[in-house]
C-alpha cells in the first residue's frame, strides 16, 4: 500500500543552526505534500504546503523541496529557535478526490538554546 | 485558535460502555475527517466526509461508528472499545476535498480501561 518515510525520527540542533527534514513517498499520483507542526499537548499545525506542479516553496524561516522523479520532498528551517522544538510530520495525498493524507512518523526536533 | 472544536478532550470508558465524540468546525468548510494517533504510530486516517456524505473508510472496524448531520459537525460513536483503541482522535477540516489544506482540532484523548 501507500506509505511515507520520514526521516530522522529525532534531530537535536543547536539555536541558529539549520534542520533539514526528509520525506519519501510511494504512490506516483501523489500531488500534495503538506508540513505539520506539533507541540506537546498541542493540535497539528500546518506550516507549510507544496504542490507538484512547483519544486520550491519558501516561508520566511521555513522552505520545502520536492523531487516528483525522486519521490522525495524535505522541510528545511533555518536560524533555528527554541521554540521551534516540536515535532514535525510530513505527508502525502494518495487520492486527489477524497483528500487522504498518508503521514509520515514523526520528527521530534529539539532546539537547543 | 478555535477553527475546529472537539469535545470532550478527555474520555476514559470501559470496553462495554458507549460513548461518542463530537467535532464542530467554524471555517465553512465543507470536507470533515478523523484520524487515530497513537503513540510511536503516524497519524492514520479514519474517515472522510464531503458535503454530509461519506467517501472514506479506511478499513475501521465497525466499532467505531461515524456520523455527519452537516458540514459543520462530526460525530465519531463508540462502543465495544478495546484497550488498543486508547489513543488521540484529532477531528479536522477543509475547503473541499482534494489538495485541500487541514485543519485539526485539539483531539480527543481515550483512554479504554
Amino acid at each position: 500500500g501507500e506509505n511515507v518515510e520520514q526521516h530522522p525520527s529525532t534531530l537535536s540542533v543547536q539555536e541558529g543552526d539549520s534542520a533539514v527534514i526528509k520525506c519519501t513517498y510511494s504512490d506516483s499520483a501523489s500531488n500534495y505534500f503538506p508540513w505539520y507542526k506539533q507541540e506537546l499537548g498541542k493540535r497539528p499545525q500546518l506550516i507549510i504546503d507544496i504542490r507538484s506542479n512547483v519544486g520550491e516553496k519558501k516561508d520566511q524561516r521555513i522552505a520545502v523541496t520536492l523531487n516528483k522523479t525522486a519521490k522525495h520532498f524535505s522541510l528545511h528551517i533555518t536560524e533555528t529557535q527554541p521554540e521551534d522544538s516540536a515535532v514535525y510530520f510530513c505527508a502525502a495525498n494518495t487520492n486527489s478526490n477524497t483528500g487522504k493524507l498518508i503521514f509520515g512518523q514523526g520528527t521530534t526536533l529539539q532546539v537547543k538554546p | 485558535e478555535t477553527g475546529v472544536t472537539q469535545t470532550p478532550r478527555h474520555l476514559v470508558m470501559g470496553m462495554t460502555n458507549k460513548k461518542s465524540l463530537k467535532c464542530e468546525q467554524h471555517l465553512g468548510h465543507n470536507a470533515m475527517y478523523w484520524y487515530k494517533q497513537s503513540a510511536k504510530k503516524p497519524l492514520e486516517l479514519m474517515f472522510v466526509y464531503n458535503f454530509k456524505e461519506q467517501t472514506e473508510n479506511n478499513s475501521v472496524p465497525s466499532r467505531f461508528s461515524p456520523e455527519c448531520p452537516n458540514s459543520s459537525h462530526l460525530f465519531l460513536h463508540l462502543h465495544t472499545l478495546q484497550p488498543e483503541d486508547s489513543a488521540l482522535y484529532l477531528c479536522a477540516s477543509s475547503q473541499g476535498q482534494g489538495v485541500k489544506p487541514q485543519h485539526f482540532g485539539d483531539g480527543t484523548r481515550l483512554s479504554i480501561l
